[in-house]
């Protein structure tokens, strides 16, 4: 079975660091792109970030100002996102999604239950 | 940076009506334009891929078309089950970005 499983999310202090990370299995991990996707509580989705396969082509949200850094080790089969500076509007859940194929820009298929990470002090 | 408006916000609707959902781009995003369903607790779900493929296993009633900046998803008869949020969502090469509309509700009328 396909499956992304997140986890690393919890009360955080705005300032401070967080990394949550993703587990993927039931497919063969290196082979596609792989993308961040957040959802503050009763709103809607928002991209943070992406990464292909061979972490050649890595992308950010604008809004995010460079505070936040993604990461995969494909022989643990593993996506990181290490978040820095929290602030209380990072509230949300945090996605684990899978591209459709191996370009960067396809379609997200196959998606995590999130995890939610809470910044407040 | 593209931005993508979805209309309407919300769209009321009775079981066994067509729905037409619209999604606007604020420049040609070609056809690099999919459609997700969400429903309340649970993550999304792709429907439509490069603006008018069924991904595995949808309903042959979910139907997309478009291309440019237009695109439109169509429930040609909703079924009980597809009272939900529908994001559209594009995807660019260079800079590497991806863009979710802000999502059209479907309610039961």
């Amino acid at each position: 079975e396909v499956q992304l499983v997140e986890s690393g999310g919890g009360l955080v202090q705005p300032g401070r660091s967080l990394r949550v990370s993703c587990a993927a299995s039931g497919f063969t991990f290196d082979d596609y792109a792989m993308h961040w996707v957040r959802q503050a509580p009763g709103k809607g989705l928002e991209w943070v970030s992406g990464i292909s396969w061979n972490s050649g082509t890595i992308g950010y949200a604008d809004s995010l100002k460079g505070r936040f850094t993604i990461s995969r080790d494909n022989a643990k089969n593993s996506l990181y996102l290490q978040m820095n500076s929290l602030r209380t509007e990072d509230t949300a859940l945090y996605y684990c999604a899978k591209a459709l194929g191996s370009s960067w820009y396809d379609a997200f298929d196959i998606w995590g239950q999130g995890t939610m990470v809470t910044v407040s002090s | 940076e593209i931005a993508l408006t979805q209309s309407p916000a919300t769209l009321s609707l009775s079981p066994g009506e067509r729905a037409t959902l619209s999604c606007r781009a604020s420049q040609s995003v070609s056809n690099y334009l999919a459609w997700y369903q969400q429903k309340p607790g649970q993550p999304p779900r792709l429907l439509i891929y490069d603006a008018s493929n069924r991904a595995t296993g949808i309903p042959a009633r979910f139907s997309g078309s478009g291309s440019g900046a237009d695109f439109t998803l169509t429930i040609s008869s909703l079924e009980p089950e597809d009272f939900a949020v529908y994001y559209c969502q594009q995807r660019s090469n260079w800079p590497p970005r991806v863009t979710f509309g802000g999502g059209t509700k479907v309610e039961i009328k």
